[in-house]
């Protein structure tokens, strides 16, 4: 089946600053990349989703890439905000498999004023 | 317009007992999904129902959890004889078919 990792578990960064958080995949099937945020408390919220027949997808100060030939994707966030600390979620899923989501194990992204 | 809903959003029983978690769906949402989350780890596919279809129930544990869904729309997902491993964050997902899963704030589950 399907695994994915992601890299890194914990990340904090200045206000104004760049985070990147990335994530691999196993499964070349896999064509659906979605990024999730989830606050204590609550449920994930998807942020930004990207299919494999795009490289790359942008939504303001949030982008994510994908290298299919690698199996790699990211996240970037720009000009990061306190209001962006949470922990992040990447997953993978294949429409052949019912779009069940295989995740990562999250990053918990700390923005300090 | 109403979000995914789920109930109760904290239960704590005594191991042995059963649970019955509900989820209610996006309107019109014909896939839901069930996952949960264990403290400090990612998600784990459960279960997934589409429409009239037969449901995937390939990540369920054990035989002690089952999921049904009538007409369509809600939910329920049911734990036997529940154990302490099985505390956990259980979340429930919607969408249309080949759409974006949307969640709700789960079930935070403790077994004593």
């Amino acid at each position: 089946g399907e695994n994915v990792e992601q890299h890194p578990s914990t990340l904090s960064v200045q206000e104004g600053d760049s985070a990147v958080i990335k994530c691999t995949y196993s499964d070349s099937a896999s064509n659906y990349f979605p990024w999730y945020k989830q606050e204590l408390g609550k449920g994930p919220q998807l942020i930004i989703d990207i299919r494999s027949n795009v490289g790359e997808k942008k939504d303001q100060r949030i982008a994510v890439t994908l290298n299919k030939t690698a199996k790699h994707f990211s996240l970037h966030i720009t000009e990061t905000q306190p209001e962006d600390s949470a922990v992040y979620f990447c997953a993978a899923s294949h429409t052949g498999g019912g779009n069940k989501l295989t995740f990562g194990t999250g990053t918990q992204l700390k923005v300090e004023l | 317009g109403a979000g995914v809903s789920q109930s109760p959003s904290n239960k704590v029983t005594e191991k042995g007992k059963d649970v019955e978690l509900r989820c209610d769906p996006i309107s019109g949402h014909t896939a839901l999904y069930w996952y949960r989350q264990s403290l400090g780890q990612g998600l784990e596919f459960l279960i997934y129902f589409q429409g009239n279809s037969a449901p995937d129930k390939s990540g369920l544990p054990s035989d002690r959890f089952s999921a049904e869904r009538t007409g369509g729309s809600v939910s329920t997902l049911t734990i036997q004889r529940t154990q302490q491993e099985d505390s956990a964050v259980y979340l429930c997902a919607s969408s249309h078919p080949g759409q974006p899963q949307h969640f709700g704030d789960g079930t935070r589950l403790s077994i004593l």
